[in-house]
């Protein structure tokens, strides 16, 4: 297991259209977090699981954005009706509870909505 | 709401020079960690400070946490074009560190050869 993985590592969608992204993370990392980056600033926190359980979402998910991490495992994000403004790279990290917030990052999914 | 702001936003320098870059918050922070992000990659962890007053070395660069735990700065001795990314400085968002990671504004560093 060489680290976060993300698939696709670029999108583009049509504006209106569904996309999902999916993440898998280091094997043994029981948390899991999605951030959205926009050019130029850092990542904006969205969402968090810990196991199977998403713990946290922030004011910035709104209803068109889901995430998911069956199991516990692997996490998809879901953007329903894509708007311009979602265009973004969309990352993933992983961490240890007994680790704190040391959170380890995808390479990230560049969407691009037209 | 805990703010992390980083200054400065950009910097420029020739190879070879050292800098300093500064994470700083109204806050106090449990712990505070910083990355360097490569255009089109994901963050990348470069070390994570704990105690007030503590400093720690990564090769040429050298991390301090505040003595009150609500700043903190990273210098960076003798620059290299490889040294070029944006570094991002992050802590837990509440004071028990359980809860998720909050990033700063960032700073772009370019270091011309």
């Amino acid at each position: 297991d060489t680290g976060v993985s993300q698939n696709p590592r670029h999108k583009i969608t049509k504006r209106g259209q569904n996309v999902t992204f999916r993440c898998d993370p280091i094997s043994e990392h029981n948390r899991l977090y999605w951030y959205r980056q926009t050019l130029g600033q850092g990542p904006e926190f969205l969402t968090y699981f810990q196991n199977e359980a998403q713990l946290e979402k922030s004011r910035l998910l709104s209803d068109r954005f889901s995430a998911e991490r069956p199991k516990g495992s692997f996490s998809t994000l879901e953007i329903q009706r894509t708007e311009q403004g979602d265009s973004a790279m969309y990352l993933c990290a992983s961490s240890l509870v007994a680790r704190g917030t040391e959170a380890f990052f995808g390479q990230g999914t560049r969407l691009t909505v037209v | 709401t805990q703010l992390l702001e980083q200054s400065p936003q950009f910097l420029s320098i020739q190879e070879g020079e050292n800098l300093t870059v500064y994470c700083n918050s109204s806050s106090v922070f449990s712990s505070l960690q910083w990355y360097r992000q490569e255009p089109g990659e994901g963050p990348v962890l470069l070390v994570t400070v704990v105690t007030g007053g503590e400093v720690k070395k990564l090769k040429r660069l050298t991390f301090q946490f505040g003595d009150a735990r609500k700043d903190s700065s990273l210098h960076i001795t003798a620059a290299q074009p490889g040294d070029t990314g944006l570094y991002l400085c992050a802590g837990p968002r509440d004071q028990t560190g359980a809860n998720n990671l909050f990033f700063g504004t960032g700073t772009r560093l370019t270091v011309i050869p």
